[in-house]
């Protein structure tokens, strides 16, 4: 089955800056998205991407189905966006299966 | 819109019970529910999906008789562990899937912590 990496596993920033998280998948994708896990483990839908380029606010996100990864931007970090990011993706003829990345941990000080 | 809702959100139970939890889709219909489960500091990994209607399909090492789970309607699909035991205890999270948007986007509830004492 198809394979999600992400990177990197961790990440510390200070409030105000930028950061870009990155994942790679082995396989057509007919499914990609960009979650933000938070505090209490609500998984909070960030972006469907499978190609092409969305922006929502501070966030954005790239997936260059070609080439096989996602990039998802966070500009102006806040402490509020701390929390896991999940990258998870369905292969395209295959049963919906979303299969996830194992996350990146992001702690953005003040 | 595209809200999915679980419930309880928190069970604590003792070893040998049985424990229901239920995923609704609050304002879409939803012919596939997936069930995912999660330990701390891990990832989601599929357990099962749940097609209205019919049975689910369960993913490799998944137990089909612990782990039981109904779609009777278009909004709701239930997980019911049975005969809970300590190393049963996870977060369970389900996700449904939009019919009618036209794409297979999956929309996650806020997730069931069971605890299995």
């Amino acid at each position: 089955g198809i394979q999600v990496e992400q990177s990197p596993p961790d990440l510390i920033l200070q409030e105000g800056a930028n950061s870009t998280l990155r994942c790679n998948f082995s396989d057509s994708v007919n499914n990609l998205q960009w979650f933000h896990q938070n505090p209490w483990g609500q998984l909070i839908n960030l972006f469907y991407i499978p190609s092409g380029t969305k922006q929502n606010g501070r966030l954005s996100a790239t997936t260059v189905a070609t080439e096989r990864y996602s990039l998802l931007y966070i500009s102006s970090s806040q402490t509020t966006d701390s929390g896991v990011y999940f990258c998870a993706a369905s292969t395209q003829g295959g049963s919906e299966k979303l299969v996830f990345g194992k996350g990146t941990k992001l702690t953005v000080n003040p | 819109g595209a809200v999915v809702s679980q419930h309880p959100s928190r069970v604590i139970c003792k070893s040998g019970t049985s424990v229901k939890i239920e995923c609704r889709s609050l304002d879409f219909q939803a012919t596939t529910m997936f069930w995912y489960r999660q330990f701390p500091k891990q990832s989601l990994m599929l357990m099962a999906t749940s097609n209205e209607g019919s049975k689910a399909t369960y993913e490799q090492g998944v137990e089909k008789d612990k782990f039981l789970i109904n779609h009777a309607s278009l909004t709701l699909s239930t997980l019911t562990v049975t005969s809970a035991h300590p190393e049963d205890s996870s977060f369970y999270i389900c996700s449904a899937r939009d019919r009618d948007r036209g794409r297979v986007e999956q929309f996650f509830g806020p997730g069931t912590r069971l605890t299995v004492l």
